[in-house]
This record gives structure tokens, C-alpha cells and sequence, in this order.
């Protein structure tokens, strides 16, 4: 069984501050990660893809890979209440769906 | 900005109907997937769809459900004999050669 795992929080922090947002999957040949957002009532969007170990950013996002210790970590830095939502981490591109992160960014 | 189609938003059926959800996705896109979130819960794959046949499904995409392109264009999620336990928002979203899915909308299927 191919499984996804997040802390489904809520994980809330104040404006400006940087979010950490964690997940871990059990199939070690996984090799495509993904990270997407989702606003209540919504779709998913996605916001990030990684494929190789370490670090790729993308404005005030960065993704975190560790393919030895099957976890994938998003980061978004300088957060806005525009960020509240539920991040998504899928792990390929049958995109097993972890059960999402909820943040709230407090002003 | 190219984007994915869903068609109906929302429908209601009676238990033990069948159902056709259709998705029109970005032109040209190859892969096709359909997902379902049943309410506060979480996504959860059930088939993808590459050059006209299915290239893997889960535990979920049972025989009650089959999908189809008709067309070249439209993309289609069946449930022949709906139950209540199908009542979820399907999602359809497409993907192409830059490795960025695209969902729809979503289609919220109430089955009473």
C-alpha cells in the first residue's frame, strides 16, 4: 500500500512569518513529489513539483526533498492570510493525495 | 491560461442510477486522471488515462465505475449503479509534457 502522510493541523502562524509544512511517503521509488494548494470548495492548484534531493524555490516557496528519508517539506516564507489553505502533497503521477495540511496565516 | 472543464457542477441522482460526469481537458494534454474528495476528506486518485486506455486505477475505481474518450476531446467518468457512498466532488485534471496537472473545477455528485 502506497501511502502519503501529513499533520492535518491546523498549523497557524502570524503574517510574515515562514510556514513548514511536512510529508513523508512509504514508496521508496517514488520520483516525482508534488505540492498543491487548495482553497475551500475548490480545486487543487498546484504550486510546486520536485524530483531530485534538496532544495527548490520558487518565489517565497521552497520545496525540500530527502529521498533517503522519504520526506518532502514545503516552505513558504514572508506568509500571507492569502495563504490559508489546505497544501496537498502527492507523491507521482498517479498522485497519491496526502490528507492535506491545514493553514491559517493571522494577521 | 489554458484550463480543464467539468460539466455538470453539481448533480443530484437517485440511488442506483447511473451517472456520466464529462471533463473536457486542455487540448494538448495526453494524460487524463479522475479524482473524488468526498466532503472534509482527501483527494484520492481513481484512474489515469493515456493513449485511449486506462494506465492504472485504485482499490476504488471498481466495476461499477469505467471512463471513457469518446470523442478527442471529452473525457468521461461513468458510475453505472450509483450508491450513497459516492456522493463526493469529482475532480478530472490532465497533464502534459511540462509535468503540471491541471484540475477542473470539480463536479459535486449528491447521490439520495
Amino acid at each position: 500500500q502506497k501511502e502519503v502522510e501529513q499533520n492535518s493541523g491546523p498549523l497557524s502562524v502570524p503574517e510574515g512569518a515562514i510556514a513548514s509544512l511536512n510529508c513523508t511517503y512509504s514508496d521508496r521509488g517514488s520520483q516525482s513529489f508534488f505540492w498543491y494548494r487548495q482553497y475551500s470548495g475548490k480545486s487543487p492548484e498546484l504550486i510546486m513539483f520536485i524530483y531530485s534531493n534538496g532544495d527548490k524555490e520558487d518565489g517565497r516557496f521552497t520545496a525540500q526533498l530527502n529521498k533517503a528519508s522519504q520526506y518532502v517539506s514545503l516552505l513558504i516564507r514572508d506568509s500571507q492570510p492569502s495563504d490559508s489553505a489546505t497544501y496537498l502533497c502527492a507523491v507521482n503521477y498517479d498522485m497519491r493525495f496526502g490528507a492535506g495540511t491545514r493553514l491559517t496565516v493571522k494577521p | 491560461e489554458p484550463e480543464v472543464t467539468q460539466t455538470p457542477s453539481h448533480q443530484v441522482t437517485q440511488m442506483g442510477q447511473e451517472v456520466i460526469l464529462r471533463c473536457v481537458p486542455i487540448s494538448n494534454h495526453l494524460y487524463f486522471y479522475w479524482y473524488r474528495q468526498i466532503l472534509g476528506q482527501k483527494v484520492e486518485f481513481l484512474v489515469s488515462f493515456y493513449n485511449n486506455e486506462i494506465s492504472e486505477k485504485s482499490e476504488i475505481f471498481d466495476d461499477q465505475f469505467s471512463v471513457e474518450r469518446p470523442d478527442g476531446s471529452n473525457f468521461t467518468l461513468k458510475i453505472r449503479s450509483t450508491k450513497l457512498e459516492d456522493s463526493a466532488m469529482y475532480f478530472c485534471a490532465s497533464l502534459g509534457f511540462q509535468e503540471t496537472q491541471y484540475f477542473g473545477p470539480g463536479t459535486r455528485l449528491l447521490v439520495l
